[in-house]
């Protein structure tokens, strides 16, 4: 079956630090890709997505690459705000499935210190 | 937020006891879901729903039902609540015409 692995945290990075968050994923066919991030407290927010290999995602300085050769989609971020700290989900749906479900990562937090 | 609403949005009940939850909707989206968070699991899908009393399995089922009478409501139901059911609980609903999903604000649920 379908699943994502994303790099085990927690993360903590400095003010201005470069981000970098490993998803690699194993599914049949073309999956859509994900980034979701849920800030303290609250739901998650979709940060980005990508539908095909070598689509690019980017939302709020966030960037993520469909990678179909390597089965990856790496978030990076040139420099993180302590805004930023938050937990963040690598997902995965497959286009035109029966019922578009969602696989995702375990999530990463990501504490940036100022 | 794709006018999505959840209720309660804490709720705290004894083991053994029946829980809903639930999920409206106000953009009459087909496809709703449910979900739960656990530690070091993610987001695991319990039901879903592709259209009026259209209702299908996930993957974390067992010890959970849901109903859809109408478009705007998902309803998620702990028939008889157990402490392995605390979690935080997301509804979320599919855009039309895309793979993409949205989530509710979540609904944190202890049984004690």
């Amino acid at each position: 079956g379908d699943s994502v692995t994303q790099m085990e945290g927690p993360v903590t990075l400095s003010e201005e630090a470069f981000l970098t968050i490993n998803c690699t994923y194993t599914a049949t066919g073309y999956p859509s890709l994900f980034w979701y991030v849920q800030y303290p407290g609250e739901g998650l927010q979709l940060l980005l997505k990508a539908t095909k290999a070598d689509d690019k995602g980017s939302n709020k300085g966030f960037e993520a690459t469909y990678r179909k050769e390597t089965t990856s989609f790496h978030l990076e971020k040139g420099s993180v705000q302590v805004s930023d700290s938050a937990v963040y989900f690598c997902a995965l749906s497959h286009s035109g499935g029966s019922n578009y479900k969602l696989t995702f990562g375990k999530g990463t937090l990501l504490t940036v210190n100022p | 937020d794709a006018g999505i609403t959840q209720s309660p949005r804490h709720k705290v009940t004894e083991t053994g006891t029946p829980v809903t939850l639930r999920c409206h909707q106000t953009e009459n989206h087909r496809y709703m879901y449910w979900y739960r968070q656990d530690p070091g699991h993610g987001l695991r899908l319990i039901h879903y729903s592709y259209g009026v009393k259209d209702t299908d399995k996930g993957e974390v089922s067992d010890g959970y039902s849901v109903s859809r009478s109408k478009t705007e409501d998902f309803l998620l139901t702990l028939e008889s609540a157990t402490s392995s059911q605390t979690s935080v609980y997301f509804c979320a609903i599919k855009i039309g015409g895309t793979d993409t999903q949205y989530f509710g604000p979540g609904t944190r649920l202890t049984v004690l």
